[in-house]
């Protein structure tokens, strides 16, 4: 199984800072990793896939980068929407996410 | 619009079967792989498994937490995509979301998710 490890575990910051999240692989995934974003009670929404692709309707503020076995996701001013959990997700062997990054208000 | 809506979930008792579905509607079902995710109360997202579209084959994989337990259908004449769950334990507990996956197995539409509760 492929383990995702994310970091910071919880990220504090004031809206229009930048926020930068990292996922780790135990493995190589290639590309073919994706960031959720999750607000309380409500489902996950895709942010990016393919490690870099921003999903149909996504700020462009949202960016993802890496390959391999290290990514980030970037969100380059905090808008007060924004604070919430993010997940990373690899599809390369079956699928595992990571534990998440909850992005809260400092 | 694509929508997804799960239904099935409710109350059960540890050892029993329970069977969710996932009705999809604004998208041809039929070429799309899908997938079940689920989240424990209060914690992060699991991976359950997909299902691929009839072109592909139509196999299923699963994770290693629920493979021989847990197994994924679908009836594209209708449009709905199945979990059975069989040997429910406590730990099966949580939400439990359908999403329409693309390419590379992400899952771009999700469902609002429907809540199984394993308790004796």
């Amino acid at each position: 199984e492929i383990v995702l490890t994310q970091s910071p575990a919880t990220l504090s910051l004031s809206p229009g800072e930048r926020a930068t999240l990292s996922c780790r692989a135990s493995l190589s995934v290639s590309s073919t990793l994706a960031w959720y974003q999750q607000k309380p009670g409500q489902a996950p929404r895709l942010l990016i896939y393919g490690a870099f692709n921003r999903a149909t309707g996504i700020p462009a503020r949202f960016s993802g980068s890496g390959s391999g076995t290290d990514f980030t996701l970037t969100i380059s001013s905090l808008e007060p929407e924004d604070f919430a959990v993010y997940y990373c997700q690899q599809r390369w062997l079956s699928g595992t996410f990571g534990p998440g990054t909850k992005v809260d208000i400092k | 619009e694509v929508q997804l809506v799960e239904s099935g979930g409710g109350l059960i008792q540890p050892g029993r079967s329970l069977r969710l579905s996932c009705t999809g509607s604004g998208f041809s079902f039929d070429d799309y792989p899908m997938s079940w995710v689920r989240q424990a109360p209060g914690k992060g997202l699991e991976w359950v498994g997909f299902i691929r579209s009839k072109v592909y084959g139509g196999a299923a994989e699963y994770a290693a937490s629920v493979r021989g337990r847990f197994s994924i259908s679908r009836d594209d004449s209708k449009s709905i995509a199945y979990l059975q769950m069989n040997s429910l334990k406590n730990e099966d507990t949580g939400m439990y979301y359908c999403t329409r996956e693309g390419g590379n197995g992400d899952s771009h539409y999700w469902g609002q998710g429907t809540l199984v509760t394993v308790s004796s």
